[in-house]
């Protein structure tokens, strides 16, 4: 079963602007990490966020942690064309076996030159 | 250095028939893991190897579904008899473990391009 749930399903921006997606998750977690994906196949890290921190930036990319509401956000700052993409949080409870990643259904993000 | 690689890159075949897809992760990366994506959906947890062993096979949808992994390296995902609902995109991922890897906060993990899996 798929413990996160990204908000909004579908985000449509114009270049420049900034971009907002939203995950929350069920159970306790070692950390969460957010995931791109173009056309359907291979994904790219992009950032991971320990359950001890509460945001963190890499680039444009700002991501913030809230573990008692159990949520993260992403913001992509200043978008680009290039940004369009899906996006993906994932979860790591650091309990199961080799703590595997349980992801949520994804953004999928228009950015429109 | 190389990422994770996936062979083939897409495989179309007959409900019934079998097919093997090959998964080779970074060289050293002891963690290896299968997932598959259906259409417009997120990542599903097939099996996770650490070494060549197999501690975590829970994601497995039915016993027509194995995996192994040999030298710690290269793995194969075969799906017997393949059923229609088995097509999706077959993703795996490869993670250096380290000791203590829950203290230390986890680890990212690399994906491999995937392969497309068709079932006429």
């Amino acid at each position: 079963s798929q413990q996160g749930e990204e908000d909004p399903q579908a985000l449509s921006i114009q270049e420049g602007e900034n971009a907002t997606m939203n995950c929350s998750y069920k159970t306790s977690i070692n950390n969460l990490q957010w995931y791109r994906q173009n056309s359907g196949r291979g994904l790219v890290h992009l950032i991971l966020i320990r359950s001890n921190e509460r945001e963190k930036h890499s680039g444009r990319l700002r991501v913030t942690l809230d573990t008692s509401k159990k949520s993260s956000s992403l913001l992509i700052t200043a978008s680009r064309a290039a940004d369009t993409a899906s996006y993906f949080c994932a979860t790591d409870d650091g309990e199961t076996s080799g703590s595997r990643l349980t992801f949520g259904e994804g953004t999928q993000l228009t950015v429109n030159p | 250095g190389a990422g994770v690689s996936q062979s083939p890159s897409n495989k179309v075949t007959e409900k019934g028939k079998d097919v093997e897809l090959r998964c080779d992760p970074i060289s050293g990366h002891t963690a290896l893991y299968w997932y598959r994506q259906r259409l417009g959906q997120g990542l599903e947890f097939l099996i996770y190897f650490q070494g060549n062993s197999a501690p975590d096979k829970s994601g497995l949808p039915s016993d027509r579904f194995s995996a192994e992994r040999t030298g710690e390296s290269v793995s194969t995902l075969t799906i017997q008899r393949t059923q229609q609902e088995d097509s999706a995109v077959y993703l795996c991922a490869s993670s250096f473990r380290k000791r203590h890897y829950v203290w230390r906060g986890g680890n990212e993990q690399f994906f491999g391009p995937g392969t497309r899996l068709t079932v006429l």
